[in-house]
């Protein structure tokens, strides 16, 4: 069975700054990988995802997140917050390219000004 | 156009009380799921429908679970003799197809339960 680990469930980050969040996955075979991110009173939106294709994952918003095999994370970033990327964000992972995602606890991020 | 919505986007119960939480998925995806978010947690699967096919129905904590849906319209999530444990975000979201890989789930707002 795969699981899904995501490093701090709070993060706090200056506008302008690095926006750092961590996943790591646990599976006996390649996975696919997913970052969705939730706004308040909105439903999940899917950011990125990694489907073998190549390894850094470029999504909306001005995120990426790099599939390290060795490593066994998919951690995602963005050069530079901005206040309108304050949200849950959630790391989820499928293995078998079907329906059933295995979410993260999920890290809400808050940017100050 | 509209997105998944679900209703109603609160309820309080009582314990032991049935509830009945309603998913309208977007036009023409003919797949459609149901999620538990417990605070602190990730989503849980809980149900899957495809079309006509048998619903997937192994992410069910309990008989005290059951889910229906007309063809590939609105789907109902009903809870019967709740729990405090059943207190939790329910999520919908519906997709075109089932691969991951081509086809993105939508999600609704959720619905927040709480079993007093």
């Amino acid at each position: 069975a795969q699981s899904v680990t995501q490093l701090g469930s709070h993060v706090s980050v200056s506008e302008g700054a690095l926006v750092l969040l961590r996943c790591n996955y646990s599976s006996s075979v390649p996975p696919y990988l997913f970052w969705y991110v939730q706004y308040p009173n909105q439903g999940l939106q899917l950011l990125l995802k990694y489907t073998s294709a190549a390894t850094l994952v470029k999504g909306i918003n001005g995120f990426e997140a790099e599939f390290k095999k060795s490593e066994t994370s998919f951690h995602l970033t963005k050069p530079s917050a901005h206040m309108s990327d304050a949200a849950e964000y959630f790391c989820a992972v499928s293995v078998s390219n079907d329906y059933k995602l295995s979410f993260g606890a999920g890290t809400t991020v808050t940017v100050r000004a | 156009g509209a997105g998944v919505s679900q209703s109603p986007s609160n309820k309080v119960t009582e314990k032991g009380k049935d509830v009945e939480l309603r998913c309208d998925p977007i036009s023409g995806h003919t797949a459609l799921y149901w999620y538990r978010q417990r605070l602190g947690q990730g989503l849980e699967f809980l149900i899957y429908f495809q079309g006509n096919s048998a619903p997937d129905k192994s992410g069910l904590p309990s008989d005290r679970f059951s889910a229906e849906r007309t063809g590939e319209s609105v789907s109902t999530l009903t809870i019967q003799r709740t729990q405090q444990e059943d207190s939790a975000v329910y999520l919908c979201a519906s997709s075109l197809e089932t691969s991951l890989y081509s086809y993105e789930q939508y999600f609704g707002p959720g619905t927040r339960l709480t079993v007093t």
